[in-house]
């Protein structure tokens, strides 16, 4: 069984303020996604990382992808209220299309 | 599109009885994916099929689960007999050649 760890599981903080949440696995992925899900929703794919090393960013959000392709972090800076939510790491092996997912941070920001 | 449509959004049902959980993916999408969400065990991969073939069911609990897709854009999941430790949300989602998962809004799943 390929396991995702996520840390943390919880984080509060204020708005303004900047964090990292880890994605961390013994596995090798061919490639990782990060999500988010609001309550009472599905997921939401927010980035897709293929090469180790790679860097993407979208807005104030900054998603890297280990070099060996077992770890991702997401970056977000400046956290909004906005930003609320459950934040989900899953990653693909090779050429089946099963996703693992993360075990999930969930992020609370306020005012 | 509509997106991903799972039915009924919340279940309420007595242990013992038969829950069917329902589920169109998006048109032209040729995987589906059945996943349950506790807070205790995060997101499972129970069941997910290919061109209406089940490919993998490893993350099924039990013999009490079953999985169907009779075509490309209709498929269930059926519990019987329902028991409490079954209360979840039981999501459905789909996704083509690009990997994406596009999600249903869930089916909130309450064994009484």
């Amino acid at each position: 069984t390929q396991l995702l760890e996520q840390s943390p599981q919880f984080l509060s903080i204020q708005e303004g303020e900047n964090l990292t949440v880890y994605c961390n696995s013994s596995s090798v992925f061919s490639s990782l996604q990060w999500y988010r899900q609001e309550p009472g929703e599905g997921p939401v794919l927010l980035v897709t990382v293929v090469t180790g090393g790679e860097v993407k960013k979208l807005k104030r959000l900054t998603f890297q992808f280990g070099d060996a392709r077992k770890d991702s972090s997401l970056h977000i800076t400046a956290a909004q209220p906005g930003d609320t939510g459950l934040y989900l790491c899953a990653g693909l092996t090779g050429t089946a299309s099963k996703l693992t997912f993360g075990t999930g941070t969930r992020l609370q920001v306020t005012l | 599109d509509a997106g991903v449509i799972q039915s009924p959004r919340h279940e309420v049902t007595e242990m013992g009885q038969e829950v069917t959980l329902r589920c169109k993916p998006i048109s032209g999408h040729d995987y589906l994916f059945w996943y349950r969400q506790t807070m205790m065990r995060g997101l499972e991969l129970l069941i997910y099929f290919n061109n209406n073939v089940p490919i993998d069911d490893s993350g099924m609990p039990e013999d009490r689960f079953s999985a169907k897709m009779p075509n490309a854009s209709f498929s269930t999941l059926k519990i019987q007999p329902s028991e409490p430790r079954d209360s979840a949300v039981y999501f459905c989602a789909s996704s083509s050649w690009t990997v994406e998962a596009f999600f249903g809004q869930g089916t909130r799943l309450t064994v009484v």
